[in-house]
């Protein structure tokens, strides 16, 4: 079946404009992730939704991100006024809890560059 | 920051060697996870480890989860040259949320 895909995959962002990324995630994933994973760096977490409800945004650097899930599956991560320190790869996850099985399930990223 | 500690940061193999890296870590954790990373693409799964000295085998790959639950291994034998990529390793805590990787082994085969 499909994947986690996400859109675009690339942006490239002027300082100070607004941008949205979109995952649609695996089909009957109950969990979605958001993880910024700057260059040569793991993934590090951002936000997390258990259907539409975000249950943690501890990761969110700024109250300039903000994200959404309003109908529990496609979710959007928006950035408003980016800074050139948000220029990452953006990765969006998906997940079914079952039991101890936690297995998040990628998407390719959006990789996104600030100028 | 990142707060697994994972080694090597990088290596330079011959085809057909034996790898070996691991991931240590301060705190204990639940879950074990080992993923792949090709350029331009979002991290896959290749093991998840879910009981301390567990040892978990696919295909080529062996993976073990620490006795003390603050360590892992992965090691990949008989490397060819689709292995290459960047290697992370991941420690899942309580709650599902609750994930973090390391910072990744770049890992380079020559034919």
């Amino acid at each position: 079946g499909a994947g986690v895909s996400q859109s675009p995959r690339y942006k490239v962002a002027k300082r100070g404009q607004d941008v949205a990324l979109r995952c649609d995630p695996i089909s009957g994933h109950v969990s979605l992730f958001w993880y910024q994973q700057a260059l040569g760096q793991g993934p590090e977490f951002l936000t997390y939704f258990q259907n539409e409800a975000q249950l943690d945004k501890s990761g969110l650097p700024s109250d300039r991100f903000f994200a959404e899930r309003p109908e529990g599956s496609v979710s959007t991560l928006k950035i408003q006024r980016t800074q050139q320190e948000d220029s990452a790869v953006y990765l969006c996850a998906s997940s079914f809890p079952g039991g101890q099985v936690y297995e998040q399930y990628f998407g390719p990223g959006t990789r996104l560059t600030v100028t | 920051g990142q707060q697994l500690n994972q080694s090597p940061q990088s290596m330079f193999i011959q085809e057909g060697e034996d790898v070996s890296m691991n991931c240590t870590s301060s705190s204990i954790f639940n879950t074990w996870l080992w993923y792949k990373q090709d350029p331009g693409e979002g991290p896959v799964l290749l093991i998840a480890l879910y009981k301390a000295g567990e040892l978990t085998s696919n295909g080529r790959l062996t993976a073990q989860f620490g006795i003390t639950r603050k360590d892992s291994f992965l090691n990949i034998s008989a490397s060819i040259p689709s292995d290459v990529g960047i290697y992370f390793c991941a420690g899942q805590g309580l709650k599902v949320n609750d994930m973090r990787f390391g910072a990744g082994t770049r890992l380079t085969v020559k034919p």
